[in-house]
């Protein structure tokens, strides 16, 4: 079946430095989305992406649709604490169908 | 606007009992969508309804079933728990699926002794 792959499991940076995540897969994916879990908490979405090769910011967050539309990748710029989470990749293959997810990078930032 | 509503939060069952978790989506919203979470697996798919019919099934055994209610209300039952069945069980809820724009609960903890 469809999987995505994120790694490393884990991060850790400082805080006030940029960090990159990516996401790879074998299928293409027509939608590929970004989502962020805080601790007690559901993911919330944090960008979508809906084109290939699509870049899009949402604050000190940009992600890009890759152009095979085999992966993309989110970077988070001057971290701070409250980034710290689980920060999930999920990939839609069409309208309607399901979403696969990755199996998380758990982010920690060092004050 | 109300979030996404998930009862029990928590929960404790011994192995082949059977639990049953109930999910309110955002109102107006008609696809209703349950995950799996555990540490080792990230979030594994179980089934998706949309104007209470199943769209979308996940690769579970049948002791994991689900159903939506007019209202769109979710629940979803699992039967004859076992050990493995402990996890976080994540309801979200979207307009539709087109987008795959979900809205997650806080999500049910359920713990198999």
């Amino acid at each position: 079946g469809q999987q995505l792959n994120q790694s490393p499991q884990s991060m850790f940076i400082q805080e006030g430095e940029d960090v990159s995540m990516n996401c790879t897969s074998s299928s293409i994916f027509n939608t590929w989305l970004w989502y962020k879990q805080d601790p007690g908490e559901g993911p919330v979405l944090l960008i979508a992406l809906y084109k290939a090769g699509e870049l899009t910011s949402n604050g000190r967050l940009t992600a890009q649709f890759g152009i095979t539309r085999k992966d993309s990748f989110l970077n988070i710029s001057a971290s701070i604490p409250s980034d710290v989470g689980i920060y999930f990749c999920a990939g839609q293959g069409g309208a309607n169908s399901k979403l696969t997810f990755g199996k998380g990078i758990t982010l920690s930032v060092r004050p | 606007k109300a979030g996404v509503t998930q009862t029990p939060r928590y929960l404790i069952k011994t192995r082949g009992q059977q639990v049953t978790l109930s999910c309110s989506p955002i109102s107006g919203h008609r696809s209703v969508s349950w995950y799996q979470q555990t540490p080792g697996q990230g979030l594994q798919f179980l089934f998706e309804y949309f104007s209470e019919t199943q769209r979308n099934k996940g690769n579970f055994p049948g002791r994991f079933s689900g159903r939506q209610f007019s209202n769109s209300r979710s629940e979803m039952n699992v039967s004859t728990l076992e050990l493995g069945d402990s996890a976080l069980y994540l309801c979200a809820s979207s307009p539709d699926s087109y987008t795959g724009e979900l809205f997650f609960g806080e999500g049910s903890r359920l713990t198999v002794l």
